[in-house]
């Protein structure tokens, strides 16, 4: 077994600020995500990273860095924060690609934003 | 490029009623992996079933569902809701050519009425 911690649990940030969100996994997992929720939205991918130092976009990256540091963890960058902005920031990650692995995804507790 | 459709976006039936939650998709690629996942009010997703094997039903905490690739649909089924299955449910696709991402449907939020 394994677990994804992803901290911290509640940010709250000021309209312009730039917010890191910090996702940490023991799965020894290759690949990692970044997702957004928002309030009937479903899950919108932000980033995802195959291995360490690899970064790839998803649908939604425009206004967001990511980085890679090492295997375990990832970290995101919301480079503006938005006024009145509110979401659930959902890290994932899943197996390597290999015969066998149906690649489904772990997903940690989630990052709460709130922008004032 | 590959889509999940779940038609459904708020599903409200009485406890003890049987549950279909509809899932299809759409990829150009002949070895889909299906997964449901779950996700309760404050909590993150979490795998409830998933199938890449034609016709074969798969089966987990009194849910199950069969991947029929002949007409692309994954169906999330169980036999009589209770009001603990209360969730929103995604179903989502992924594909065993390379691609590391899953693409998920825009999920069904099935409340159970006592």
């Amino acid at each position: 077994g394994g677990i994804i911690t992803q901290t911290p649990k509640f940010l709250i940030g000021q309209e312009g600020q730039k917010l890191t969100l910090k996702c940490q996994q023991n799965f020894n997992h290759d690949t990692m995500y970044w997702y957004r929720q928002d309030s009937g939205k479903g899950l919108r991918l932000i980033y995802y990273s195959i291995t360490e130092n690899d970064l790839q976009k998803g649908d939604l990256s425009e206004g967001y860095d990511a980085s890679r540091e090492k295997k375990s963890s990832f970290s995101l960058t919301v480079t503006s924060a938005q006024k009145n902005e509110m979401a659930v920031f959902l890290c994932a990650s899943s197996k390597p690609r290999d015969w066998g692995s149906s690649y489904e995804q772990y997903f940690g507790p989630g990052t709460r934003l709130t922008v004032l | 490029g590959d889509s999940v459709t779940q038609t459904e976006g708020l599903v409200t039936l009485t406890e003890g009623l049987p549950v279909m939650l509809n899932c299809t998709y759409q990829t150009i690629y002949s070895n889909p992996f299906l997964f449901w996942y779950v996700q309760h009010l404050n909590e993150s997703p979490r795998l409830l079933l998933k199938s890449f094997t034609d016709n074969k039903r798969t089966e987990h905490q009194g849910f199950h569902a069969t991947l029929h690739k002949s007409s692309s649909s994954f169906h999330l089924q169980k036999s009589s809701a209770q009001l603990s299955d209360s969730a929103l449910y995604y179903c989502a696709l992924s594909d065993r050519s390379g691609s590391w991402q899953l693409i998920f449907g825009s999920g069904t939020q099935l409340t159970v009425m006592p």
